[in-house]
């Protein structure tokens, strides 16, 4: 079974501008969840969503937002870059929303902002 | 909210000994699932090992074990027998048990080095 996929796996843009990253759970899970990963602050929670619906959600601007697909697939968007959101965005997808759904994640996708 | 430390920021071993990682959390939910995800240069974040926090008994995955004191509320990772591929920085994490509404909380991580 394929483990969780993310594209693209690295990204530049400058500031002001918007980015997209997409994840693609592992086959048959329905949560997706995202996280940033920065020297700075650590691994923070984002937001996870469940067929097709946010469940939860991180401290963060509302310049980050994300979506889910009828097929799992889960989208997350920043708006209007800022160079402190250069980070590796992780996401992170489970069967359940039951806490003893293993999570697994993918690779990441490096965002670099200048 | 809680909260997940690790005091060590950074820990090398020798090949084939053992060491062990601390992790202490701060939490007033008595229902909830601690966990270590090792990652390696690569990048990908793997679960190393899962504790329930109503089960008394410690995890064990193979090499992999943690020392679980719930009242003392620390989780420590112990590693025996480490090998070159256990290199990577390792992450103590909480998740509290609310169906629905649970995240990770991880801690500042721990970067070990095993050295040949």
């Amino acid at each position: 079974k394929a483990g969780v996929t993310q594209t693209p796996r690295y990204l530049i843009k400058t500031r002001g501008q918007q980015v997209t990253l997409s994840c693609s759970p592992i086959s048959g899970h329905r949560s997706v969840s995202w996280y940033q990963q920065t020297p700075g602050q650590g691994l923070q929670f984002l937001f996870e969503y469940f067929s097709e619906t946010q469940r939860n959600k991180g401290n963060f601007p509302g310049r980050f937002s994300g979506r889910q697909f009828s097929n799992s697939r889960s989208e997350m968007n920043v708006s209007t870059l800022e160079l402190g959101d250069s980070a590796l965005y992780l996401c992170a997808s489970r069967t359940t929303l039951a806490a003893q759904s293993k999570q697994f994640f993918g690779p990441g996708t490096r965002l670099t902002v200048l | 909210a809680q909260t997940v430390t690790q005091s060590q920021p950074e820990m090398s071993v020798q090949e084939a000994e053992t060491v062990t990682l601390s992790c202490t959390y701060d939490t007033s939910e008595s229902n909830y699932y601690l966990f270590w995800y090792k990652q390696p240069p690569s990048r990908q974040m793997i679960l190393v090992i899962r504790q329930e926090a109503y089960k008394q008994q410690n995890a064990t995955e193979n090499r992999f074990s943690v020392n679980f004191q719930k009242a003392a509320k620390s989780f420590s990772l112990k590693i025996s027998d480490s090998q070159l591929g256990d290199t990577a920085m390792y992450f103590c994490a909480f998740m509290k048990h609310n169906f629905g509404n649970e995240k990770l909380t991880f801690g500042t991580g721990t970067r070990l080095t095993i050295i040949p």
